[in-house]
């Protein structure tokens, strides 16, 4: 299976501030048909998980344009460019390149 | 708009059984790579289990030859059958697929205990 390593695992951010965090795979998340097959998710506290980005650096429907994904192959990042209160909840990233997909350990943003 | 509802969560003894369900709306389970994931208290989420459009299925190595993933194409539904259930199977389990990988339930809660 693919590892997934994300950095860092606590994230305490200033309102107002850029955040960001990486997310590294074991192996390369490049397709053949050009895409990376990587997504971000956001599981606030006691909701379900939403996903940001797709395939790298697709924003999902509804999702703020603060929030931007980018990398390729086997390093990612997703940028915040002013953290709101809202944004506080764990941060995953997932493979979606192999059948079966794993996560990142997930990192905890928070409010300063 | 994608909607998925999970049920079938509960208390259960050590090597008992549940089937959680998830029903869909907004897209066609049977068109779509659907998968149950797994966060377990104080964890992150852990990827359990997939069925593609083709019916082929694949599980994580923690869940094989207990938990069977399923669907209904009639009744547009993703099931999973859990079986000899431990207490590190308690979690809050997701039912998640569907465009763009953008659907997931609200989760069902899975309580393993004597």
């Amino acid at each position: 299976d693919i590892v997934m390593t994300q950095s860092p695992l606590s994230l305490p951010v200033t309102p107002g501030e850029p955040a960001s965090i990486s997310c590294r795979s074991s192996q390369s998340l490049l397709h053949s048909n050009g895409n990376n097959f990587l997504d971000w998710y956001l599981q606030k506290p006691g909701q379900s998980p939403q996903i940001l980005i797709y395939m790298g650096s697709n924003r999902a429907a509804g999702v703020p344009d603060r929030f931007s994904g980018s990398g390729s192959g086997t390093y990612f990042t997703l940028r915040i460019s002013r953290v709101e209160a809202e944004d506080v909840g764990v941060y995953y990233c997932m493979q979606a390149l192999q059948t079966r997909y794993t996560f990142g350990q997930g990192t905890k943003l928070e409010i300063k | 708009e994608v909607q998925l509802v999970e049920s079938g969560g509960g208390l259960i003894q050590p090597g008992g059984s549940l089937r959680l369900s998830c029903a869909a709306s907004g897209f066609t389970v049977s068109n779509n790579y659907m998968s149950w994931v797994r966060r377990a208290p104080g964890k992150g989420l852990e990827w359990l289990s997939c069925i593609y459009s083709g019916g082929n299925t694949a599980y994580a190595d923690s869940v094989k030859g207990r938990f069977i993933i399923s669907r209904d194409n009639p009744r547009n539904t993703l099931y999973l059958q859990m079986s000899s259930l431990r207490a590190e199977d308690t979690a809050v389990y997701y039912c998640a697929g569907g465009p763009q990988r953008s659907g997931w339930g609200q989760g069902t809660q899975v309580a393993v205990s004597s």
